[in-house]
């Protein structure tokens, strides 16, 4: 699996959008971008995926760059409920060896 | 009721007791995991099943065994628990296609 790169922490103004980024240079070209959350000691929580194509739903949206080598989770009007740790996974979508490794992630910090 | 369960939510065992941790889930998904999260780090895999007579091992196994009884339970065991066991431990499923895991709420785990 392609490695991730993340800043491990991020702070973001209540009601602003929060853009959390993402480097995947080495991304193979059947690799999905995969983003969780995990909002203190909970359980993580996927978020959204996508392969080549920006995706939203209503969560966040997804926008990954032509060439793929980044991408970025947007979620637009932050509250202080988004404060959590986000995790970007690349990842082969599917399959019998289909399983997540988690790295260390963005602590995104949602300010009043 | 939670789609995964896991139990107990806290525990505190002595050094060199076996404990075994239990998930349960709703989900019907054939695909189950265990994974370990220490403070400050991203979340490491266990063990994990694709179904009910498949086990494999992830990236830390050592001093851990699971038992898959059933298409809806997926059983961790510490044979001999030690001190450097202490975390917090988390169960997920995923369906076939591996697309969007539900995690469960944890168990916090304190061998002393």
């Amino acid at each position: 699996d392609a490695k991730t790169t993340q800043p491990p922490s991020m702070d973001c103004a209540e009601g602003r959008a929060a853009n959390l980024p993402c480097n995947h240079s080495t991304i193979s070209g059947n690799e999905y971008v995969y983003w969780y959350r995990q909002i203190h000691s909970q359980g993580p929580q996927y978020i959204i995926h996508g392969l080549k194509n920006n995706e939203t739903n209503e969560m966040a949206s997804l926008i990954i760059t032509e060439d793929r080598k980044s991408s970025t989770l947007i979620l637009p009007h932050a509250t202080l409920r988004d404060t959590a740790v986000y995790y970007c996974i690349v990842r082969v979508g599917g399959g019998s060896n289909y399983k997540l490794t988690f790295g260390k992630g963005t602590l995104l910090t949602v300010n009043p | 009721d939670a789609d995964v369960t896991q139990t107990p939510r806290n525990r505190i065992t002595k050094t060199g007791k076996r404990i075994m941790l239990e998930c349960s889930q709703t989900k019907g998904h054939d695909r189950m995991y265990w994974y370990r999260q220490d403070p400050g780090l991203g979340l490491r895999l266990i063990y994990y099943s694709f179904d009910v007579k498949d086990i494999n091992k992830g990236e830390i196994s050592d001093g851990y065994s699971v038992s898959r009884q059933a298409q809806a339970k997926f059983s961790l065991s510490l044979e001999s628990a030690i001190p450097n066991q202490t975390a917090l431990y988390f169960c997920a499923t995923s369906d076939s296609t591996g697309v969007g895991y539900t995690f469960g709420s944890g168990t916090r785990l304190t061998v002393v």
